[in-house]
């Protein structure tokens, strides 16, 4: 169970487009489409924002937008807001359990 | 409303244990089945264990296999987590999230309960 890789920072604009990726393998990633993604503010819990690799729940800003291809899955988040600074960690299932990436710090400048 | 709400954290030395309990509401316990997840100070999230609708699959994380024990009282609407022969790297804030689907989208979390282990 291995951790997914992640960017640790990524930083952009307000109004820009950031992705943020996240790597695993052929035994997780790139077996299931079962990739998840959770925003975090510090010192609150996570904020579910994708599943099922590029779904995306009601209530959630259609700024937010995941994809897929091979092992890696990626975030996307359009019309950068001062808001969206937070972590965000990407998740999947692997082998009868759920593994995280490491998280990424989005700053917006 | 769906609501989580964790207790039973605390500082407890190495060796001992711990009961870690979230008590739900909002929706229909007993259909869904539930996780646990972790996060240690100024660390990643990490999923701990998880418990189909009726208790009768649980599964973990290696890092805790065979010391911790998640478990569910669906009368009680209460999740559990035991926490056996604690290790000071499972000093961590605990959440109990609900998934949309069991192995995809935890879209409910409770607002966590910090244990520290430390002599």
């Amino acid at each position: 169970q291995s951790a997914l890789t992640q960017p640790a920072s990524v930083s952009a604009s307000p109004g820009q487009s950031i992705t943020i990726s996240c790597t695993g393998t052929s035994s997780d990633v790139g077996s299931y489409n079962l990739v998840s993604w959770y925003q975090q503010y510090p010192g609150k819990a996570p904020k579910f924002l994708i599943y099922d690799d590029i779904k995306r729940p009601s209530g959630v800003s259609n700024r937010f937008s995941g994809s897929k291809s091979g092992n890696t899955a990626s975030l996307t988040i359009s019309g950068l807001r001062a808001e969206d600074e937070a972590h965000y960690y990407c998740c999947s299932y692997a082998r009868s359990g759920l593994v995280f990436g490491g998280g990424t710090k989005l700053t917006v400048l | 409303q769906v609501q989580l709400v964790e207790s039973g954290g605390g500082v407890v030395q190495p060796g001992r244990s711990l009961r870690l309990s979230c008590a739900v509401s909002g929706f229909t316990f007993s259909d869904h089945g539930m996780h646990w997840v972790r996060q240690a100070p100024g660390k990643g999230l990490e999923w701990v264990a998880g418990t189909s609708y009726d208790g009768s699959n649980e599964y973990y994380a290696d890092s805790v296999k065979g010391r911790f024990t998640i478990s569910r009282d669906n009368f009680k609407n209460t999740l559990y987590l035991q926490l056996n022969s604690l290790r000071p790297e499972d000093t961590a804030t605990y959440y109990c999230a609900k998934p949309y689907n069991f192995w995809t989208g935890l879209d409910v979390w409770g607002q966590g309960t910090t244990v520290t282990v430390s002599s």
